[in-house]
């Protein structure tokens, strides 16, 4: 079956611009989490979404980041006035249920974020 | 706070050596343990799990047994291939600390024929 896809693939933009980033994660599962990866960071959580509940927005670096699910499935990031720091590969993560920490968590390609 | 460490690479090996990549962790709770595997090109899978203590995760050939009493999950496999070079990533989640992954630096993997 499908796995998780996000898009774009790459994006270039420049310093100051707003970013958006999609994430469709395996149809059927409820949890959703966005991730960042970078070389200075490494692997960071940044936000995770379950079901209907609030999401858990603990990992966001700023509050220039920002994401939202819609009906439970598609999920967009985004950043406001993009700063170089912001570089980096920006990674969505589903899990069928969620709220346990057994499950699997299934990674998309990646969005490769550069910021001029 | 959570944390998980793991050996710093590259670590280059020939082809059929002996890889062990250690992984050493801090939890507040009982911890699930991942290592995910990343591989030129592609994105992060997951390579093998263990979800309680003196549980063995095993696949492709790899292994790694959870020791709650060193807080350690190293990877081993014995004999590894060309196919193999990739970038491992150690990971747990808690559900104390809510359900997402920590993860540590990444060992770059490189094995030579």
């Amino acid at each position: 079956g499908a796995g998780v896809s996000q898009s774009p693939s790459n994006k270039v933009t420049e310093k100051g611009k707003d970013v958006e980033l999609r994430c469709d994660p395996i149809s059927g599962h409820t949890a959703l989490y966005w991730y960042r990866q970078s070389l200075g960071q490494g692997l960071e959580f940044l936000i995770y979404f379950q079901g209907n509940s609030a999401p858990d927005k603990s990992g966001l670096p700023s509050d220039r980041f920002s994401a939202e699910r819609t009906g439970g499935s598609v999920s967009t990031l985004t950043i406001q006035r993009t700063q170089q720091e912001d570089s980096a590969v920006y990674l969505c993560a589903s899990s069928l249920a969620g709220g346990t920490s057994v499950e699997t968590q299934y990674f998309g390609p990646g969005t490769r974020l550069l910021v001029l | 706070g959570n944390s998980v460490t793991q050996m710093e690479g590259p670590v280059t090996l020939s082809e059929e050596a002996f890889l062990t990549i250690n992984c050493t962790y801090t939890a507040t709770g009982y911890p699930s343990l991942f290592w995910y595997v990343q591989y030129p090109g592609e994105g992060l899978q997951l390579l093998l799990k263990a979800t309680k203590a003196d549980d063995k995760g095993s696949n492709k050939g790899f292994e790694a047994t959870y020791r709650k009493e060193t807080t350690s999950f190293h990877l081993e496999k014995g004999s590894v291939q060309v196919s193999d070079s990739a970038v491992y990533f150690c990971a747990l989640s808690d559900r104390q600390a809510g359900t997402a992954l920590i993860f540590g630096k990444g060992t770059t993997l490189s094995v030579s024929s």
